[in-house]
């Protein structure tokens, strides 16, 4: 079974800071998905990045990006000029290239932004 | 376009009771997958159905269910209620039944007294 692990339970960083989010995960898998979701006080849960195990270059969205490194089995996020509303719940995701679509999350890190 | 909703958005119900809970995907997805998130953890999930079939369930009792639609809309049952099904249920979609992100709707909190 898959397992992923975010050893940051908070994490509190000055508007307009860099801040980086570990992430850690155990597969057997060879081809998998890792996402990264927002999950800010309304709950939605909001998707910030996807990186497909495959691919070696780092995924990047704007103000996002991520270091993936496959054999060290690491996942983290860097959240770049940080800004008050990526204040929220952060959570680190895995799921299989092949079976059901099942998303396998981690206990989240809480990030909070300071003006 | 609307993204993912689900309804009703608050649930009170008592212990031994059943409750249905309801999901409509974006537009043109076809896939429907459910989450429980019990507070300050990730979530869980439950069950994912594509084409109105059934393709993947959690670790959770037979005493939840559920079923997708001609419509590709979704319900999650949930009977004989315990005290630790109190969570936020959380419906995602995806266009097929593959590697596709999947999106989230806001999520229905449960709270079962």
């Amino acid at each position: 079974a898959q397992t992923v692990t975010q050893s940051q339970p908070e994490m509190s960083v000055q508007e307009a800071e860099t801040v980086t989010l570990s992430c850690t995960y155990d597969t057997s898998e060879s081809n998998y998905y890792l996402f990264w979701y927002k999950q800010p006080p309304s709950r939605q849960m909001i998707l910030v990045i996807r990186q497909e195990a495959y691919k070696q270059q780092n995924a990047t969205e704007n103000r996002f990006s991520v270091n993936f490194q496959k054999a060290a089995k690491s996942f983290s996020l860097k959240i770049s000029d940080s800004q008050l509303g990526d204040t929220a719940m952060y959570f680190c995701a895995f799921m299989k290239h092949e079976g059901a679509q099942k998303l396998v999350f981690g206990q989240g890190t809480r990030l909070t932004i300071n003006p | 376009d609307a993204g993912v909703t689900q309804s009703p958005t608050h649930l009170i119900k008592t212990r031994g009771q059943q409750v249905t809970l309801r999901c409509s995907p974006i537009s043109g997805h076809k896939s429907v997958s459910w989450y429980q998130q019990v507070l300050g953890q990730g979530p869980q999930f439950i069950f994912q159905y594509y084409e109105k079939e059934e393709r993947g369930r959690g670790n959770f009792p037979d005493r939840f269910s559920a079923r997708q639609f001609p419509n590709y809309s979704s319900e999650l049952n949930v009977n004989a209620l315990l005290l630790g099904d109190s969570a936020l249920y959380l419906c995602a979609s995806s266009f097929r039944d593959s590697t596709d992100t999947q999106y989230f709707g806001p999520g229905t909190r449960l709270t079962v007294l």
